[in-house]
């Protein structure tokens, strides 16, 4: 049974910092691996698909990176700003299809 | 639509009463999820549909719950009977396939509160 982790569960920085968010999974035959963000209230926007064959997606002053034969993705911020507070998911697809299996969420607050 | 769209946005309702949740998925997306996040909670699947059939619905709690989809579109959760523990955000995705591979786009969620 593919089971997801995040660490940390919360993270606090200054603003500029550059950070990293871990993901593991503990079955390493996945198709592909999402990142999502959550605004307090909100539903999920997709950040980041980082397909099996590929090692690295990046999408502004974000970058995902994955190793699947150690079940690990990570999700590097750089030059963090307020505006980044939000709690990060990560999620694979499980079954066959897209049902995804979802980390608990990494909390991020940045502060001016 | 440009996006996943789902209503109502808010809904508070007495216990045991009836409620039906919409989801309206992107455009030409034959797949379509039905997730739910309890406070304190991680997300949770309900059910999986391909086109109008639901070849997964492993995820529903009771049977107090159901969903139907209609035209290969729109969908709609129904709880009957509503509880307090039936409180949470429900959200809704959709991929163009039904495949492992595709991006799965979600909607903005349904908060409900049972009183």
């Amino acid at each position: 049974k593919q089971e997801v982790t995040q660490i940390p569960a919360a993270l606090s920085v200054p603003e500029g910092e550059n950070l990293v968010l871990n993901c593991s999974f503990t079955d390493s035959a996945i198709y592909n691996l999402q990142w999502f963000r959550q605004d307090p209230g909100k539903g999920l926007t997709s950040l980041l698909l980082i397909q099996s064959s590929q090692r690295e997606q990046t999408s502004g002053r974000l970058n995902a990176s994955l190793d699947k034969s150690s079940g690990r993705s990570t999700l590097y911020i750089a030059a963090s700003q307020p505006g980044d507070s939000a709690t990060y998911l990560c999620a694979v697809p499980s079954g066959g299809y897209n049902k995804l299996i979802f980390g608990a969420g990494t909390r991020l607050a940045v502060h001016p | 639509g440009a996006g996943v769209s789902q209503s109502p946005s808010n809904k508070v309702t007495e216990k045991g009463k009836d409620v039906e949740l919409r989801c309206d998925p992107i455009s030409g997306h034959t797949a379509l999820y039905w997730y739910r996040q309890s406070l304190g909670q991680g997300l949770e699947f309900l059910i999986y549909f391909q086109g109008n059939s639901a070849p997964d619905k492993s995820g529903l709690p009771s049977d107090r719950f159901s969903a139907e989809r209609t035209g290969g579109s729109v969908s709609t959760l129904t709880i009957q009977r509503t509880q307090q523990e039936d409180s949470a955000v429900y959200l809704c995705a959709s991929s163009l396939e039904s495949g492992p591979h595709t991006e799965a786009f979600f909607g903005q969620g349904t908060r409900l509160t049972v009183v």
